[in-house]
């Protein structure tokens, strides 16, 4: 069975570009998470997806983020335009509504803003 | 902000000798998670303990709960090379009416041969 996916691996782009980080969930899980890790720390919720509603997106910075999961599989996260401040990795994951609870993640897009 | 904070932040141990790792929380939960993650991958699940279980066993890894004192620890037994990584608490509970899987900042461990 196929992991989570996620591309591109690595992005460098200079201030006040956009940016796009697309993900695919393990097929079958409902749920999809996109977290923000910055060095040295542990994931930050940006956002989760029951199948395509936004069901949590309080900690994700409107004013330049966006994401969407059109017909409730793939996501792509946003940043238009990006600062500085947003280099860091970009982690998806996604679960199954088991009563596992378990969390399966992508190896993370890289992303560093010049 | 993260609920999770772990102690210590870094760990160096030689092979064979067992690690442990602390994470204490601030509110109540419904689970605690542990997750491991090496070098430039994400993260990888290791083991679930309910807010009603004390102790919880797999393979070389041990953990405990306690909910009085909000605060578990994990016990990796006869370390290897490859147990080198990060790992991560989890805390699984309700933050502000959502349900949330918040982070600790992690503990490095270092399994010299």
């Amino acid at each position: 069975e196929a992991g989570v996916v996620q591309s591109p691996r690595y992005k460098i782009i200079e201030k006040k570009q956009p940016v796009a980080f697309w993900c695919n969930p393990i097929s079958g899980h409902n749920t999809l998470y996109w977290y923000l890790q910055n060095l040295g720390q542990g994931p930050e919720l940006l956002i989760r997806y029951e199948n395509e509603e936004a069901v949590d997106d309080s900690q994700l910075p409107k004013d330049r983020f966006s994401a969407e999961r059109l017909k409730g599989v793939d996501s792509t996260l946003k940043i238009q335009p990006a600062e500085l401040g947003d280099s860091a990795v970009y982690l998806c994951a996604s679960s199954v509504r088991d009563g596992n609870n378990e969390q399966f993640f992508g190896p993370g897009t890289r992303l560093t803003v010049l | 902000s993260q609920q999770g904070e772990e102690d210590p932040q870094a760990l160096s141990i030689q092979e064979g000798e067992n690690a442990t790792m602390n994470c204490s929380y601030k509110t109540s939960i419904n689970n605690l998670q542990w997750y491991r993650q090496n070098s430039g991958r994400g993260l990888v699940h290791l083991i679930l303990i309910r807010s009603n279980e004390r102790e919880k066993h797999s393979g070389r890894l041990r953990v405990t709960l306690d909910t009085s004192k909000k605060s578990s620890s994990l016990l990796i037994t006869a370390s290897r090379a490859a147990d080198t990584a990060s790992y991560f608490c989890a805390t699984e509970g309700v933050i502000q009416g959502a349900q949330k899987l918040v982070f600790g900042q992690g503990t490095r461990l270092t399994i010299n041969p």
